[in-house]
């Protein structure tokens, strides 16, 4: 089992619907990280956060430490939302390096107009 | 936050050859990581760099195939050496600059081995 956990793997969505990603996870962390995967690789992250919820545009993120859960919604989705959506958590004391990060495996989400 | 230039993009390379990734930040930053993602996989550490000294790897990965410089507190190197088709691969560097800013990853170089 890994430790970080995303679902769905796959969404596809119509343009205007409210999204939601989530992700679970099984270790201590002290921060999760929500990052966007675009087609040529690079990412962008979204959002760092320890506790509660935070919101930027259109897209808000939520924690609850004590369920390990995490959520990303994206609300009116656009076609440009389409990209590949990570969690990630900072788990100092899973082993190697100072700040390694543990990633899930994506959810990739298509838009359509 | 952070700025990162990563270069090549992307890049087509013959098997047994070495590549060189550049990873440019446009300030100081504590930390800075090189990460692979293979084709439908999740991201895995390679290695941190640490600045004026040996990287410090992760399982699985060695420096005689991934060595890896970092000579100052901006500026580092991933060299994938010897390559293979499974080198194929997006490889990422990422840096952080302080605990408030979190991570900010590069925009990749995306190398295909033929």
């Amino acid at each position: 089992k890994n430790e970080v956990e995303q679902s769905p793997q796959n969404l596809t969505a119509q343009e205007g619907e409210f999204i939601t990603i989530n992700c679970s996870y099984s270790v201590g962390i002290s921060a999760l990280h929500w990052l966007q995967q675009h087609p040529g690789g690079g990412i962008v992250s979204l959002f760092m956060l320890s506790s509660g919820k935070k919101k930027h545009g259109r897209l808000i993120a939520t924690i609850n430490i004590q369920e390990k859960h995490s959520s990303l919604h994206i609300t009116a989705s656009h076609p440009r939302d389409s990209a590949v959506y990570i969690c990630a958590v900072s788990a100092p004391r899973h082993g190697g390096s100072q700040g390694n990060l543990i990633f899930g495996k994506g959810t990739k989400l298509s838009v359509k107009p | 936050s952070a700025v990162i230039s990563q270069k090549p993009s992307r890049d087509i390379c013959q098997r047994g050859t070495s590549l060189t990734i550049q990873c440019q930040v446009d300030s100081q930053v504590t930390m800075m990581f090189w990460y692979r993602q293979q084709p439908g996989q999740s991201l895995t550490l390679i290695a941190t760099a640490n600045q004026g000294s040996e990287a410090t790897y992760e399982s699985g990965f060695v420096i005689d195939k991934f060595p890896i410089s970092r000579p100052n507190l901006t500026f580092s190197t991933l060299t994938v050496s010897n390559m293979s088709p499974e080198d194929s691969s997006i490889y990422l560097c990422s840096v952080v600059k302080d605990r408030v800013d979190g991570y900010t990853f590069g925009s990749g170089t995306r190398l295909t081995v033929v």
